[in-house]
């Protein structure tokens, strides 16, 4: 069955600092991989998108994929209020998505 | 970016009553959309997959007979939740793509409350 694992939060972080997610996945030929923000009554919001081995970053929002540990994550640099939500990796597998249990993050003022 | 427009946002309704939920993609053509459904505090659920033209594929204990899916165009697909009862309330939000391994755009989602 294939499967993907998020750290379980909730994860409390103070305004400026970093906030780091972690996320694992059993299909070993996955390609795409994909963070999701959801604010509270909302429907996912893209954030970021990785498909190669290592870093990519995109303002605040770094992703680090490894595909030989079948592990991606995502940080979030200098966290604010406005980052309080819950993040969903998302593993593509035959073009449909596999998502994980979602991590709550709050920032805290 | 690719944007999905999804209507309505918000139905209140009696047991029994059938709700149309529609999904556009409003500037990319649309292969393949998705309906999800997300209760409080789980994650998303993929309820059916929908090409335009052909059946949809539906996930396993999702009733076909209940969610009807019809994806008449590249740019819509619609969800019709058949006879709906209070079980059925929830968050269903769908999803679309261009091609296969680019990211999926998701609508704004549509509270359904049934009393």
């Amino acid at each position: 069955q294939k499967e993907v694992e998020q750290n379980s939060g909730p994860l409390s972080v103070p305004e400026g600092a970093i906030a780091s997610l972690n996320c694992t996945y059993s299909d070993r030929v996955s390609q795409s991989f994909f963070w999701y923000r959801q604010y509270s009554g909302k429907s996912p919001e893209l954030i970021m998108s990785i498909y190669s081995n290592g870093d990519k970053e995109d303002g605040r929002f770094t992703a680090q994929l490894n595909k030989a540990s079948q592990y991606v994550s995502l940080l979030i640099r200098d966290s604010q209020p406005s980052d309080s939500a819950t993040y969903l990796c998302a593993v593509n597998e035959d073009y449909k998505l596999s998502f994980g249990a979602g991590t709550t993050v709050t920032v805290r003022a | 970016g690719a944007v999905v427009s999804q209507h309505p946002s918000w139905v209140i309704c009696k047991s029994g009553t059938s709700v149309k939920i529609e999904c556009r993609s409003l500037d990319f053509q649309a292969t393949t959309m998705f309906w999800y459904r997300q209760f409080p505090k789980q994650s998303l659920m993929l309820m059916a997959t929908s090409n335009e033209g052909s059946k949809a594929t539906y996930e396993q204990g999702v009733e076909k007979d209940k969610f009807l899916i019809n994806h008449a165009s590249l740019t819509l697909s619609t969800l019709t939740v058949t006879s709906a009862h209070p079980e059925d309330s929830s968050f269903y939000i769908c999803s679309a793509i261009s091609t296969s391994n680019q990211p999926q755009h998701f609508g704004d989602g549509t509270r359904l409350s049934i009393l």
